[in-house]
């Protein structure tokens, strides 16, 4: 069964520190695996997306993620925060029929100052 | 112009009640969802529809039933509101399934309190 698991309900981080959020995840096919970030009382949007290709993807608000297939890893990066990042993100995985996202269980960001 | 667009954005109302929420899309996608994200903010699909036709029902009490009068919208009705149906429900579309369904944009979701 396809799964995707986050590390750290809760990761807090400094203003201009780096940004690492963890994903992990389980799939017997290709994964296509996304970041979404949810804002406090609002729609979900897209970070960025791994379908093929390079492993190394350039999302929006200076966010990356490398795709590793040795690790089933698609971490999430920011070299520096910024308290604008704090908010809720999403690890997700397209289900092997590419007819519905499984999520993980998210991970609050919170930026301090 | 809003891409997915869900109303009511809040609604309350208590045990009993039957309601609808409705979802439009205006981006010509041939696929439309709905997830519910619970309390503890865990987001899980509940209906997928792919040209008017369902395609993922997952396991969701028959209270729960989507009708999609037409590629643009999808609609979902509760009936018999129960306290545990409190959650925020999010439409989504795509242009379609597999590879499209990649390209998958969100509503700002219905938060639904049942009292």
């Amino acid at each position: 069964a396809q799964s995707v698991t986050q590390l750290g309900s809760h990761v807090s981080v400094s203003e201009g520190a780096l940004v690492l959020l963890r994903c992990n995840y389980s799939s017997s096919v290709p994964p296509y695996l996304f970041w979404y970030v949810q804002y406090p009382n609002q729609g979900l949007q897209l970070l960025l997306k791994y379908t093929t290709g390079a492993t190394l993807v350039k999302g929006i608000n200076g966010f990356e993620a490398e795709f590793k297939k040795s690790e089933t890893s698609f971490h999430l990066t920011k070299p520096s925060a910024h308290m604008s990042d704090a908010a809720e993100y999403f690890c997700a995985l397209l289900n092997q029929a590419g007819t519905a996202l499984i999520f993980g269980k998210g991970t609050t960001l919170s930026v301090s100052s | 112009d809003t891409a997915v667009s869900q109303t009511p954005k809040y609604l309350v109302t208590q045990m009993g009640n039957d309601k609808s929420i409705k979802c439009e899309q205006n981006l010509g996608h041939d696929t439309m969802y709905w997830y519910k994200q619970d309390s503890k903010k865990f987001l899980k699909i509940m209906f997928s529809y792919n040209n008017k036709e369902l395609i993922i029902n997952e396991t969701v009490p028959n209270r729960f039933s989507p009708k999609s009068p037409d590629k643009a919208h999808l609609n979902l009705h509760i009936n018999s509101l129960e306290l545990g149906d409190s959650a925020v429900y999010f439409c989504a579309s795509s242009p379609g399934t597999g590879g499209a369904a990649t390209e998958a944009f969100f509503g700002q979701g219905t938060r639904l309190t049942v009292v």
